[in-house]
């Protein structure tokens, strides 16, 4: 167990729609990263965030937005879903922002969520 | 831009064979390199990681790794594998916020 949740573990839901992922990094962690894990895209950056601030952006759709709150809980919202979204998102958490700071940007991930599409 | 890249997609091997997963970096400059296992159905666990030190890298579960800076590598290795770690595997750096993956290696071990 990394410390970090994820919820919920699986989500269905149909085109169009739109769906909130959430994320508790760590107890101490200031960095949220989200990933997606996709059969043809393989694992994909996304977006990072650092107390309650954007620090990076990967290959994130328009479509999809975040956010981090002040208790440091993380949102990835995903709209106007299309059947290509379906994929294993995952968050992870560090304590620090940069690799530069060595040990503390080592990323822990979470177990994922499972989102399908149809 | 940085990038990390596998060389082997997919690896069979028989219990107690010796295992060596390529990765290459692209960049220079200050580099922190990682290497994830990801079993059936879990999440990414970290195996191992180079910050700096001693190119050569022990983690666990048996699995090491060596930083050969001349050669952008960052190669892992495990003497005597099991059936136990059929897993995915793969190889992250970041010289930057962003950690970049590689595209993961499928190993498959045969009782």
């Amino acid at each position: 167990d990394s410390g970090v949740t994820q919820t919920p573990k699986h989500l269905i839901t149909a085109t169009g729609q739109r769906v909130t992922l959430r994320c508790s990094p760590r107890s101490g962690d200031l960095s949220v990263y989200w990933y997606q894990q996709s059969l043809d895209q393989g694992l994909q950056f996304l977006i990072q965030y650092y107390n309650g601030e954007e620090r990076a952006k990967g290959n994130i759709l328009e479509r999809f937005s975040a956010q981090q709150f002040p208790d440091l809980h993380s949102e990835l919202n995903l709209s106007s879903l299309e059947l290509g979204d379906s994929a294993l998102y995952f968050c992870a958490s560090s304590v620090g922002y940069s690799v530069s700071q060595g040990v503390y940007n080592e990323q822990f991930f979470g177990p994922g969520t499972r989102l399908t599409v149809l | 831009a940085q990038s990390v890249s596998q060389h082997n997609h997919h690896v069979i091997l028989s219990e107690a064979a010796s295992l060596e997963l390529g990765c290459n970096y692209s960049y220079g400059g200050t580099v922190n390199l990682f290497w994830y296992v990801q079993y059936p159905g879990q999440h990414l666990q970290l195996l191992l990681k180079y910050f700096s030190g001693d190119p050569l890298v022990k983690g666990i579960k048996g699995f090491e790794a060596e930083f050969i800076k001349s050669k952008f590598s960052f190669n892992l290795r495990k003497p005597s594998v099991q059936w136990s770690d059929t897993a995915e595997y793969f190889c992250a750096g970041g010289a930057d916020y962003k950690l970049s993956f590689g595209a993961g290696t499928t190993v498959t071990v045969r009782a």
